[in-house]
């Protein structure tokens, strides 16, 4: 069974400042995505940022960025130049080969002005 | 652009009742997934169907079916309710082949009294 890991339940950030959320993974698949999905207080689920394991590059949308270490099964999710808006719960999220999405326990992230 | 719709989005309902969560997917996706996000929790996969026929079940109770039309939209029919199926239900759809990428709509509010 693949599992997701969020060690960081709670981080704070000043506005403008960077923050990276940490997410740790098992599976036993080769290929396969990997998900940060953002959920603000409407508790609306948004998609960040994909990552395709088999791109060593690492995926990029704006100010969002991942920290992806295939061997390491890690996926860290970077946002730059904090904003009010950007506060929310952060889930990381992995498929497994039914397309099932297994979501880690999520990280509250509070940007402060 | 278009995005997932949900109906309701809000819902009370007495303990034995029924209820039916409406989801019409992104236009052109052809696979539909519904999770429940319990107080506090990260989502829980509950069942999936790609054209019109259920792909992956997961932790669903023999209380809850659900079903995909010809026009793709599906319904989640609860019965039975119980106080622990209060939750946020949302559905989310994809598109083959990339059916990894899920598009969450904003879900409906269950209240069971």
């Amino acid at each position: 069974a693949q599992t997701v890991t969020q060690s960081q339940p709670e981080m704070s950030v000043q506005e403008a400042e960077t923050v990276t959320l940490s997410c740790t993974y098992d599976t036993s698949e080769n290929n396969y995505y990997l998900f940060w999905y953002k959920q603000p207080p409407s508790r609306q689920m948004i998609l960040v940022i994909r990552q395709e394991a088999y791109k060593q590059q690492n995926a990029t949308e704006n100010r969002f960025s991942v920290n992806f270490q295939k061997a390491a099964k890690s996926f860290s999710l970077k946002i730059s130049d904090s904003q009010l808006g950007d506060t929310a719960m952060y889930f990381c999220a992995l498929p497994n080969a039914g397309n099932m999405l297994t979501f880690g326990g999520g990280t509250r992230l509070m940007v402060k002005p | 652009a278009a995005g997932v719709i949900q109906s309701p989005r809000h819902l009370i309902k007495e303990k034995r009742e029924t209820a039916t969560l409406k989801c019409y997917p992104i236009p052109r996706h052809d696979t539909v997934y519904w999770y429940q996000q319990g107080p506090g929790q990260d989502p829980q996969f509950l069942i999936s169907f790609y054209e019109k026929m259920q792909s992956d079940k997961g932790s669903i109770p023999d209380r809850f079916s659900a079903q995909q039309f010809s026009d793709y939209h599906s319904e989640l029919n609860m019965s039975s309710l119980e106080l622990g199926d209060s939750a946020l239900y949302f559905c989310a759809s994809s598109l083959a082949p990339d059916k990894e990428t899920q598009y969450f709509g904003p879900g409906t509010r269950l209240l069971v009294l």
